[in-house]
C-alpha cells in the first residue's frame, strides 16, 4: 500500500459524459501527478500540482482539467468523453518536485471505461 | 527530444536465474534521474530503484541493481535470483532538470518467470 488513495476504482460511463476522478496523496506529500495508461499510448504524464498550484503540464487534452485543493487532495475532471479516453488513470504523489530521488508513489488507479 | 527506449517487449527467465532488462535514454540535459517501476497484473505501479546522473556508483536495492553506463546512455535493470512474483511489466522512466516535474516512461518490458 503506497498510501495514495484513488476513487473510484472502476468507472463505466457513456460517450459525451463528464466524470471526476479523485486522489488523496500520502500524508506530507505536496505534489500530485496524474497519468493516463492506455494500450496504444502507454504511460502518459498529464499534469502535476504542487501545494495547490499547477506545476507542469504534459499531454493533457483541453477536455480534461485538474485541481488541487487546500487539503492537498486532487481531482481530475474529464468531459465530453470519447471511446479513446478509456484507460487506467493513475495519481502519484511525492514530497517535493526536485530532481533528486523524489520518488513518486502511485495510487491503485481508476479504470475508466467509456461505452 | 527526451525519450526512453525499451527494446524487449517480452522476456522469459527461469526461476532463481538473473535477468537484465534493457533501457536506453536520450536527453541533452546533463542532470537527470532514472527510475524503474514494476507493474504486476493487479495494476499498481511499484517503485524499484533510482539512479541520478551524477551518482558515482550504480544503484542497488536488494535483488535489484541498475547497470548505469552514462556514455552509452543506458540504465539496465538487473534482477538477481528471479522469483515467480517478479512476473510483471517493468517500466524505465526518466526525469530531467529542465522538466523535473515530468516523468517520461518507456513502453515497458513484460517479464515472465518460469518455474
Amino acid at each position: 500500500d503506497s498510501g495514495v488513495t484513488q476513487t473510484p476504482k472502476h468507472l463505466i460511463t457513456a460517450t459525451g459524459q463528464r466524470v471526476t476522478l479523485r486522489c488523496s496523496p500520502r500524508s506530507g506529500d505536496l505534489s500530485v501527478y496524474w497519468y493516463q495508461q492506455s494500450l496504444d499510448q502507454g504511460l502518459q504524464f498529464l499534469i502535476q500540482y504542487y501545494n495547490g498550484e499547477e506545476r507542469a503540464k504534459g499531454n493533457i487534452l483541453e477536455r480534461f482539467s485538474a485541481q488541487q485543493f487546500p487539503d492537498l487532495h486532487s481531482e481530475l475532471n474529464l468531459s465530453s468523453l470519447e471511446l479513446g479516453d478509456s484507460a487506467l488513470y493513475f495519481c502519484a504523489s511525492s514530497v517535493g518536485g526536485g530532481l533528486g530521488n523524489n520518488e513518486q508513489f502511485f495510487g491503485p488507479g481508476t479504470r475508466l471505461t467509456v461505452l | 527530444a527526451q525519450k526512453i527506449t525499451q527494446t524487449q517487449p517480452g522476456m522469459f527467465v527461469q526461476e532463481k536465474e538473473a535477468v537484465t532488462l534493457d533501457c536506453t535514454y536520450d536527453t541533452s540535459d546533463p542532470s537527470y534521474g532514472l527510475f524503474w517501476y514494476k507493474q504486476p497484473s493487479s495494476g499498481e505501479m511499484i517503485f524499484l530503484i533510482y539512479q541520478g546522473s551524477y551518482d558515482q556508483q550504480n544503484a542497488t536495492e536488494g535483488r535489484y541493481s541498475l547497470n548505469f553506463q552514462k556514455a552509452r546512455k543506458s540504465a539496465n535493470l538487473v534482477i538477481s535470483a528471479s522469483q515467480l512474483g517478479d512476473s510483471a511489466m517493468y517500466f524505465c522512466a526518466m526525469r530531467t532538470k529542465t522538466s523535473y516535474d515530468k516523468v517520461i516512461f518507456g513502453p515497458g518490458t513484460s517479464l515472465s518467470v518460469i518455474p
